[in-house]
């Protein structure tokens, strides 16, 4: 089935550790998008790509980086930089016409825990 | 500036009763307005929009939202819950400075039997 996966589900980090969530989507969209996630606040963008080899900085892309080296992929890297990582992260994708429209895919989600 | 307001944390709502989830918007430009569903622990799923046309929209699941352009609302609803409704819903408006989106805080809808 197409979808979006997300892994891992659960992930440990201690301080000073740069951990790489992973993010494939097999819906031949040409958009993906990372989210982050606390309890209380709506989703906020960290990063998005409207196309292969080409991303933008969402609002609270400090401490982030991303790669989208194939439409299939778009990894995001929480750097030690971040200063606040525990949170819920959420990647999207949506297709050309749907991203004027604003549906988008999500997946299961992954959950950072800075130990 | 544009935003979404959720104005309740929490709806709670006896199974069978009609249930309504409020968001009011403020956007430059035309509104394009979105509702999506996220239970516990997963990713968020689409349920519906408003794009042009109709103010009534109908969506999965039953749900429908009215747009009401003087009011600057875009409320969720269902005329008869079910417990199964329960989750965490998110209104949301397009951002035209970015194509983004742009997400309110989310209400947690609580269906009791």
């Amino acid at each position: 089935d197409g979808g979006i996966t997300q892994s891992p589900k659960y992930l440990f980090r201690k301080e000073g550790q740069n951990v790489t969530l992973s993010c494939e989507q097999n819906l031949n969209h040409d958009a993906m998008y990372w989210y982050r996630q606390d309890p209380g606040q709506g989703l906020r963008l960290i990063y998005y790509s409207q196309i292969v080899n080409d991303f933008q900085k969402g609002d609270i892309a400090e401490g982030y980086s991303v790669s989208r080296e194939k439409k299939e992929s778009f990894p995001l890297t929480v750097t030690s930089a971040q200063k606040n990582p525990t949170a819920f992260y959420l990647c999207a994708s949506s297709g050309q016409g749907a991203q004027g429209a604003g549906e988008l895919f999500f997946g299961e989600g992954s959950r950072l825990t800075v130990l | 500036a544009q935003s979404v307001a959720q104005p309740e944390d929490q709806v709670n709502v006896a199974e069978g009763n009609p249930l309504t989830v409020k968001c009011t918007y403020s956007v430059s430009g035309n509104p394009y307005l979105f509702w999506y569903v996220q239970y516990p622990n997963r990713g968020l799923q689409f349920l519906l929009k408003y794009i042009t046309g109709d103010n009534l929209v109908k969506g999965s699941y039953g749900f429908e939202a009215e747009f009401n352009k003087s009011q600057t609302s875009f409320h969720l609803k269902k005329p008869s819950a079910l417990v199964s409704d329960s989750a965490l819903y998110f209104c949301a408006v397009r951002d035209w400075s970015n194509y983004q989106l742009i997400w309110g805080a989310g209400t947690k809808l609580i269906i009791k039997p």
